[in-house]
């Protein structure tokens, strides 16, 4: 049972370059998440997205692009990189949001340096 | 500005005694609370949780309580264990479905 699954692990980026940062989940759940993870700030909502077809702006959104044309896949995609976007990026993925089963499953995380 | 807020970035403990992890929160919106927990190189893992119906949540060793009036929770561990030195994650939702993180911070349980 895979759960959540990222790709790549890790990336190093030149300044200006783009790329896409895959999440794949196979547990059917409904709600997805991008985060960005650095020191001191904890966990911050990049994007999210509560249903195929449907995105939403989170926390920290400049900069970032995201997709979900697919249930399973949410794709955040940085058009042209800059050196503040370095981070350990983490998807995440959850079946409903209520008073059960609630709890949000993550991936493994990316690290990427951007140069 | 914060919605989320772990004050505290470390704290230390000895094996067997209780860690208490606090978190507040400004959004009154948020009506679902979750902590997580996160060991180095690896995604955070759920952990505990509570929903705004309630004040106190309890599995095994444990407790989550929760004050509404103040906007504030807190993670209680008793008895404190080795394995359990990690960094743990305050999260909140609301009706928007955002989950929203604190900062984390990190539990370090002295044998």
């Amino acid at each position: 049972n895979a759960g959540v699954t990222q790709t790549p692990k890790f990336r190093v980026l030149k300044t200006g370059q783009s790329m896409t940062l895959l999440c794949a989940q196979d547990m059917n759940h409904e709600y997805m998440y991008w985060y960005r993870q650095d020191p001191g700030m904890g966990l911050r909502l990049i994007h999210y997205s509560v249903g195929e077809g449907t995105t939403a702006k989170g926390e920290v959104p400049d900069g970032y692009n995201v997709s979900r044309l697919k249930k399973q896949n949410f794709l955040l995609g940085l058009e042209s990189a800059a050196p503040s976007q370095t981070s350990v990026y983490f998807c995440a993925s959850s079946k409903y949001r209520g008073t059960v089963n609630t709890e949000a499953f993550f991936g493994q995380g990316t690290r990427l340096t951007v140069v | 500005d914060q919605q989320v807020k772990q004050n505290s970035p470390s704290l230390s403990v000895q094996e067997g005694r209780i860690s208490i992890l606090n978190c507040d929160y400004t959004n009154s919106m948020f009506d679902y609370f979750l902590w997580y927990k996160k060991y180095p190189a690896e995604g955070p893992t759920f952990l505990i949780s509570i929903s705004s119906i309630k004040d106190k949540n309890e599995d095994g060793r444990f407790t989550v309580f929760l004050n509404k009036s103040a906007k504030h929770l807190s993670l209680h561990i008793v008895p404190s264990q080795p394995g359990d030195s990690a960094v743990y994650f305050c999260a909140a939702s609301d009706s928007s479905y955002k989950l929203i993180f604190g900062s984390g911070t990190r539990l370090l349980v002295r044998p």
